[in-house]
């Protein structure tokens, strides 16, 4: 049972340079979504999506950028890293209504230099 | 603005010991309330609330909500050091999960 998987697991970047990190789910759930976790605060949503072709923002979307082409993946693009994009970044999926009993992967430690 | 509240932030017991873990929410458009446990990585899924009054139960976990009141709470009976991690307390609001900051558990031998 693969869930959601995320990668990379780890990456550093230098200010200025960009990226993607993949997303995909293999439950066929319809409600997909991006958190970052920083100390002390909790997760916060960045894009989320409730089907292909469907995104909308969460409370910190500026300096990302999001697609759903398909059911089964949403990536999540940095369009030019910043340092303050220092944090772990998680990636759900939720079955039911709006995306309830979420299913997170593992987390991806995104450093930014 | 829509915020989720817990508390406390941390919290050290020792094995055997009952704890209250508590979720104060605002916002609007509530659909549901959802607990979880964060060990070293992804949370994984305690409950979901929906409806006052239903206490939900796994084990020694239990949990309540009180949609007058605006809060929910999350007990754990009998701790063992198992249950050492953070828990996070989320607020559906219509289509956006809101998440408190969590209240780290350290249980002691």
């Amino acid at each position: 049972n693969a869930g959601v998987t995320q990668t990379p697991k780890f990456q550093v970047l230098k200010t200025g340079q960009s990226m993607t990190l993949q997303c995909a789910q293999d439950m066929n759930h319809e409600y997909m979504s991006w958190y970052r976790q920083d100390p002390g605060m909790g997760l916060r949503l960045i894009h989320y999506s409730v089907g292909a072709g469907i995104t909308d923002q969460g409370e910190v979307p500026n300096g990302y950028n999001v697609s759903r082409s398909t059911t089964e993946d949403f990536p999540l693009r940095l369009l030019s890293a910043a340092p303050s994009q220092t944090s772990v970044y998680f990636c759900a999926s939720g079955k039911g209504a709006m995306g309830t009993e979420a299913f997170f992967g593992q987390g991806t430690r995104l450093t930014v230099v | 603005e829509d915020k989720v509240v817990q508390s406390p932030l941390s919290l050290v017991v020792h094995e055997g010991d009952t704890v209250t873990l508590n979720c104060s929410y605002e916002v609007t458009n509530f659909r549901s309330l959802l607990w979880y446990k964060q060990e070293k990585k992804a949370p994984t899924f305690l409950f979901m609330l929906t409806s006052s009054g239903i206490e939900k139960k796994s084990g020694r976990l239990s949990s309540i909500l009180d949609k007058k009141e605006l809060f929910s709470i999350l007990n754990i009976t009998a701790t063992q050091t198992g249950d050492s991690a953070i828990y996070l307390c989320a607020v559906l609001n219509f289509n956006k999960f809101y998440f408190g900051s969590g209240t780290k558990l350290n249980v002691k031998p």
